[in-house]
């Protein structure tokens, strides 16, 4: 196992365009994060997923936005109208259960809407 | 009042130097971890612990559940270990959104 995986690692994308992000956990991990980081902060929680279930969505998580994890394997971030504040870093991140083992976090899809 | 308290927000220090980031929470956790984000943005976890102390290498993590407060400290610090490093609690309410993030310590190690 190669460990979470997100594709693509960089995207540029003009304001009003529809962008989508994919991330492959662990396969063993059950659950599955998405968080936003914006420069100099800390990561936000955005959704996570225990197994095909989306079981929690944060308030940041606009009606632009849409994650699904159909199979509960990979799951994809979709960001719809994208405007220049959704510039940020998507990190995802997965774990076995509550995370009581830890979490693996991907190297991040870094957004830049222009 | 954030959740997660880091501190200091920026070191710059000196390649040997003994360099020790500290986090301060609020809430009840079930563990803390102590995480490395490198300037490509990767994270990577360096420590899970939910008492006392744990060592690697030339990292050692301590936390006091009854103060609320960890500690993170490099000896012998050398350019490579340049990083953001970032402090996150697991909430001991079973909260399902994960982890709460501090907002990182940028370390900057000069030759």
């Amino acid at each position: 196992d190669t460990g979470v995986s997100q594709d693509p690692r960089h995207k540029i994308t003009k304001r009003g365009q529809n962008v989508t992000f994919r991330c492959d956990p662990i396969s063993e991990h059950n659950r599955l994060y998405w968080y936003r980081q914006t420069l100099g902060q800390g990561p936000e929680f955005l959704t996570y997923f225990q197994n095909e279930a989306q079981l929690e969505k944060s308030r940041l998580l606009s009606d632009r936005f849409s994650a699904e994890r159909p199979k509960g394997s990979f799951s994809t971030l979709e960001i719809q109208r994208t405007e220049q504040g959704d510039s940020a870093m998507y990190l995802c991140a997965s774990s076995l259960g509550t995370g009581l083992y830890g979490y693996t976090f991907g190297s991040g899809t870094r957004l830049t809407v222009v | 009042k954030n959740e997660v308290e880091q501190s200091p927000q920026n070191l710059t220090a000196q390649e040997g130097e003994f360099i020790t980031i500290n986090c301060s929470y609020s809430v009840g956790i079930s563990a803390l971890h102590w995480l490395q984000q490198h300037p490509g943005g990767g994270i990577v976890s360096l420590f899970m612990l939910s008492s006392g102390k744990k060592k690697h290498g030339r990292l050692i993590a301590t936390i006091n559940i009854q103060e609320k407060h960890s500690s993170l400290h490099i000896t012998a610090s050398h350019p490579r270990d340049s990083a953001v490093y970032i402090c996150a609690v697991l909430n001991s309410g079973g909260g399902a959104d994960g982890l709460t993030f501090g907002k990182g310590t940028h370390l900057i190690i000069q030759p």
